[in-house]
């Protein structure tokens, strides 16, 4: 199988652009998870799309939004980008949802979006 | 909410030592852990996960790590490394239910000398 992918690898944006990134999970998985990476913060959960709807969502300003297809590939969007918003979001899919059971993640590459 | 606490930021290890990474989870129940390594440049690849049951959990590439809740932790461990072991590794926890999404420490960057 393959495995999940981003698109754009890279991407280069100006204060106060929009930009959209686009995961494909694993085909057969039908939960995306969106993660951002930074050397400060570190590691954050952004949210989680199953069945077309977002069941979780971190602690991000509402500039940031995602959404899920019937295809199970997944956008997010950064509105009225920040110098601040320079990282690398990463992209994780599981097989489903089980209630009480949490499915392991498999990431993609991610995306790292430098914001100038 | 939970979290996690990786302790040591660096260690140097000699190629063929053995390795052991320190995690420690604040969480109110029995939690999902998992161990991460992330390559530069690369994506998260999953090392090995405890859900329930015996707590001596082994991955791939030789990593075991052991489960103890009275001392919540879970560390990571491999007896003989590999100059290709040089990582950053990442310990996270996921609540039951999968609220909230995974927690992960801040890494531990993993250099190995020859």
């Amino acid at each position: 199988k393959a495995g999940v992918t981003q698109t754009p690898r890279y991407l280069i944006k100006t204060r106060g652009q929009q930009v959209t990134l686009s995961c494909s999970p694993i085909s057969g998985h039908r939960s995306v998870s969106w993660y951002q990476q930074t050397p400060g913060q570190g590691l954050q959960f952004l949210f989680e799309y199953f069945s077309e709807t977002q069941r979780n969502k971190g602690n991000f300003p509402g500039r940031f939004s995602g959404r899920q297809f019937s295809n199970s590939r997944s956008e997010m969007n950064v509105s009225t980008l920040e110098l601040g918003d320079s990282a690398l979001y990463l992209c994780a899919s599981s097989p489903h949802r089980t209630s009480g059971h949490y499915n392991e993640q498999f990431f993609g590459p991610g995306t790292r979006l430098t914001v100038l | 909410a939970q979290s996690v606490t990786q302790p040591d930021i660096h260690i140097t290890v000699s190629e063929g030592a053995s390795l052991e990474l320190r995690c420690n989870y604040s969480y109110g129940a029995t939690p999902y852990l998992f161990w991460y390594v992330q390559s530069p440049g690369q994506g998260l690849q999953l090392l090995l996960k405890y859900f329930s049951g015996d707590t001596l959990v082994q991955g791939i590439k030789g990593f075991e790590a052991e489960f103890k809740r009275s001392q919540s932790s879970f560390n990571l461990r491999k007896p003989s490394v590999h100059w290709s072991d040089a990582a950053e590794y990442f310990c996270a926890v996921g609540a039951r239910g999968g609220a909230d999404g995974l927690t992960f420490g801040k890494g531990t960057h993993l250099i190995i000398q020859p």
